[in-house]
C-alpha cells in the first residue's frame, strides 16, 4: 500500500464547477501536510499547507482529519487556469526532510 | 531569478554512460533535496542535505547514485553506468530552517529530464 493515496482522476469539469479531491495517508506519525500543484512538464509548486483546523485561500479550502488520516482540497468556481495535477503531500518530520507525494489527481477545466 | 536552478534541463545518454546533474538552491536555504519523478507518478525522495551533510538517503538511491554538496551551496547528483530504468525527471528542492513548529516549504527547481537510450 502506498503511503499517500489519492483519487485516481482525471476530473473533467466545466468552468465554475466545484471540485473536491481526497487523499489518505498511512503513517500516523506524519507531521505536516500540503497540496502542491504541478503543470504539465513543470516542477511542483506549493499550493497550500494544510492545518488541523482547516484553512482557506481564496477559492481553495483544505481540510485535515488526523483521526481518519484524511486530507481534502476543495476548489470552488473552477477556472480554466486551475487545470493541472494536484499532488497530496505529507512530511513525517515537522522540521523538514523527505516529502512523500501521492500520484496526483489531474484536473481539466473546460469552457 | 532567485529560484532553484538546475543544469542541464535535458540530458540524453546511452546506457552504461555516467551523467552528472547540478542544482543551485535558493541562496539562503541550508536544506537541499533530490527527488525523482517518472511519468504518471508523484516525485519520490532520493536524498537530503543540511548544509554539506547528507542526512538522509532513500533506498531508491542505489550504489550507482551519489550526491554531494561540498560547500553547503550547490549540489551534484551523479548516476554511474546508467540504465534505461533511470530515465526520469530529476528534481531538486531547497528550504530553510523555520522556527515555532512551522513546516518548512520546499521550493522545486525546473528539473533535469534524463533519457537513457
Amino acid at each position: 500500500r502506498k503511503e499517500v493515496e489519492q483519487d485516481p482522476g482525471p476530473f473533467n469539469v466545466p468552468e465554475g464547477a466545484t471540485v473536491a479531491f481526497n487523499c489518505t495517508y498511512s503513517n500516523s506519525a506524519s507531521q505536516s501536510f500540503f497540496w502542491y500543484r504541478q503543470d504539465c512538464r513543470k516542477e511542483p509548486k506549493l499550493l497550500m499547507s494544510v492545518y488541523s483546523s482547516g484553512n482557506e485561500d481564496g477559492r481553495f479550502t483544505a481540510q485535515l482529519n488526523r483521526a481518519s488520516q484524511y486530507i481534502s482540497l476543495l476548489i470552488r468556481d473552477s477556472k480554466l487556469s486551475d487545470s493541472a495535477t494536484y499532488l497530496c503531500v505529507v512530511n513525517r518530520n515537522q522540521a523538514g526532510t523527505a516529502l512523500i507525494f501521492g500520484k496526483g489527481t489531474t484536473l481539466s477545466v473546460s469552457s | 531569478d532567485t529560484g532553484v536552478s538546475q543544469d542541464p534541463r535535458h540530458k540524453i545518454t546511452k546506457r552504461g554512460q555516467n551523467v552528472t546533474f547540478r542544482c543551485d538552491p535558493i541562496s539562503e536555504h541550508n536544506r537541499l533535496y533530490w527527488y525523482r519523478q517518472t511519468l504518471g507518478q508523484g516525485p519520490e525522495f532520493l536524498t537530503y542535505f543540511q548544509n554539506e551533510a547528507q542526512l538522509e538517503k532513500s533506498r531508491l538511491l542505489s550504489d550507482r547514485f551519489s550526491a554531494e554538496r561540498p560547500k553547503g551551496s550547490f549540489s551534484t547528483l551523479e548516476i554511474q553506468r546508467t540504465e534505461q530504468g533511470d530515465s526520469a525527471m530529476y528534481l531538486c528542492a531547497s528550504s530553510s530552517k523555520t522556527s515555532g513548529g512551522v513546516p518548512d516549504t520546499q521550493y522545486f527547481g525546473p528539473g533535469t529530464r534524463l533519457t537513457v537510450l
